[in-house]
């Protein structure tokens, strides 16, 4: 597509809860990045995927977070067991590769709330 | 540790005038510097890039410079208009670890 398209816009859940929260990143990108944004706090990354390559997990806060690409295109990041401290806009980017000189595009992110 | 800081933290101003956003980083080893533009319910958009050995880059309206020696950067915004209201994020980038966000200033533009 165009740029990046997250899904959806808003979720509300419940504590408790396992929520979804999907990624369609450009076409041909083979980069895709998750990060979560905090009211008042800067981005906070969470996880990379980079091709067929082990996906970097390094920035997931806990073993509730987890998430999946496949094929190479869509991802989809989980939360299991919400907790209302995981509420924040969950932003996805794609790029072309993880080098210096290309900049990442974006999506709309998801604003998660849980009550 | 690898930081961001960002100054001010908000700031409003009068259409039509100028301004300037700072940014101040401890990151190593640095790749490149970006500020990107935030406006409310959207991701953040790319204004500029500067790698180590670029001084200034221009984006319209938007002149963005850095002094990697002093690790500062400042991004400047002319005649500022009632779009210009956003969340202005600095972002330094370690090369191949994840990018480091600052946590933003956010400009309001008034009539």
């Amino acid at each position: 597509g165009a740029g990046v398209s997250q899904s959806p816009s808003n979720k509300v859940t419940e504590k408790g809860k396992d929520v979804e929260l999907r990624c369609d990143p450009i076409s041909g990108h083979t980069a895709l990045y998750w990060y979560r944004q905090s009211l008042g706090q800067g981005l906070e990354f969470l996880i990379y995927f980079q091709g067929n390559s082990a996906p970097d997990k390094s920035g997931l806060p806990s073993d509730r977070f987890s998430a999946e690409r496949t094929g190479g295109s869509v991802s989809t990041l989980t939360i299991q067991r919400t907790q209302q401290e995981d509420s924040a806009v969950y932003l996805c980017a794609s790029s072309l590769e993880r080098q210096a000189s290309y900049g990442y595009t974006f999506g709309s992110g998801t604003r998660l709330t849980v009550v | 540790k690898n930081q961001v800081e960002q100054s001010p933290q908000s700031l409003i101003i009068l259409e039509g005038k100028n301004c300037t956003l700072q940014c101040n980083y401890t990151v190593s080893p640095f790749s490149n510097l970006r500020w990107y533009k935030q406006d409310t319910g959207r991701g953040p958009v790319s204004l500029t890039i500067m790698t180590f050995s670029e001084n200034t880059k221009s984006n319209g309206r938007y002149t963005a410079t850095l002094d990697a020696d002093t690790k500062q950067s400042s991004l400047h915004i002319t005649a500022s208009q009632l779009s210009d209201s956003a969340s202005y994020i600095c972002v330094v980038s370690p090369g191949n670890t994840p990018l480091v966000f600052g946590k933003g200033t956010r400009l309001s533009v008034i009539a």
